[in-house]
């Protein structure tokens, strides 16, 4: 079984620009959540998508963005970088649908750092 | 979504037993309560969740008074490993939106 995978590892960008980042889901999980965890700070989550669609939002500005493909995979994009989205950015996947009693069992991936300069 | 109150820091030492509480007044009938654990430079990790009463897993114990508006993480003698931040959250499964809302959490330290 694979465990939830996301690249790149680091990243530095520059005030305005764009960027992508990208979460491999654990095998089986239709569902994908993306959060950004500024330093000394618990997760603030951004949004999550189930089976292609966005299914609740963060209170994040539009310029963060996703999309979720049909393997489940995902991607997280950030418009007109601001020095306050230097974060990690964390994905979790999790298996959406009927409530199984175990909903809130998300697996994380190891997160992207985002450097904003 | 209920507001949780853990306390920020926790020092213990190896072999002991830890508690960790978390206070959660507002909970709603169809909240779950769920425990994180989350090491520096990586993602959180699921470690138990609980309605009522006690929920015991491999690795902890959760007890829930019967009014629910507290929960009390169990650790077994920890070890050095077991230092990281603690997060307990409160939420419902409505549908398929399962968003997890995590406050500050508790930076449990384990001395030698």
């Amino acid at each position: 079984e694979t465990g939830v995978t996301q690249s790149p590892t680091h990243l530095i960008k520059t005030r305005g620009q764009q960027v992508t980042l990208r979460c491999s889901s654990q095998s089986g999980h239709n569902t994908v959540s993306w959060y950004q965890q500024a330093l000394g700070q618990g997760p603030q989550f951004i949004f999550q998508y189930y089976r292609e669609e966005e299914n609740g939002r963060g209170n994040f500005p539009p310029r963060f963005s996703g999309l979720q493909f049909p393997n489940y995979s995902s991607e997280l994009n950030v418009n007109a970088l601001e020095l306050d989205d230097s974060a990690l950015y964390l994905c979790a996947s999790s298996l959406g649908g009927e409530w199984d009693g175990r909903s809130y069992e998300q697996y994380f991936g190891p997160g992207t750092r985002l450097t904003v300069t | 979504l209920a507001k949780t109150t853990q306390p920020i820091s926790m020092d213990s030492y190896e072999g002991q037993e830890v508690n960790i509480t978390c206070s959660h007044n507002n909970i709603a009938t169809n909240d779950y309560i769920t425990w994180y654990q989350q090491f520096p430079s990586q993602g959180p990790r699921f470690i138990i969740q609980g309605y009522k009463t006690k929920v015991t897993n491999e690795v902890a114990s959760l007890f829930i008074p019967a009014d629910r508006k507290s929960s009390t993480l169990s650790l077994p003698r920890v070890s050095l490993s077991d230092t990281a931040v603690y997060y307990c959250l409160v939420g419902s499964p409505s549908g398929s939106a399962r968003q997890l809302t995590f406050g500050s959490g508790t930076q449990l330290t384990v001395l030698p």
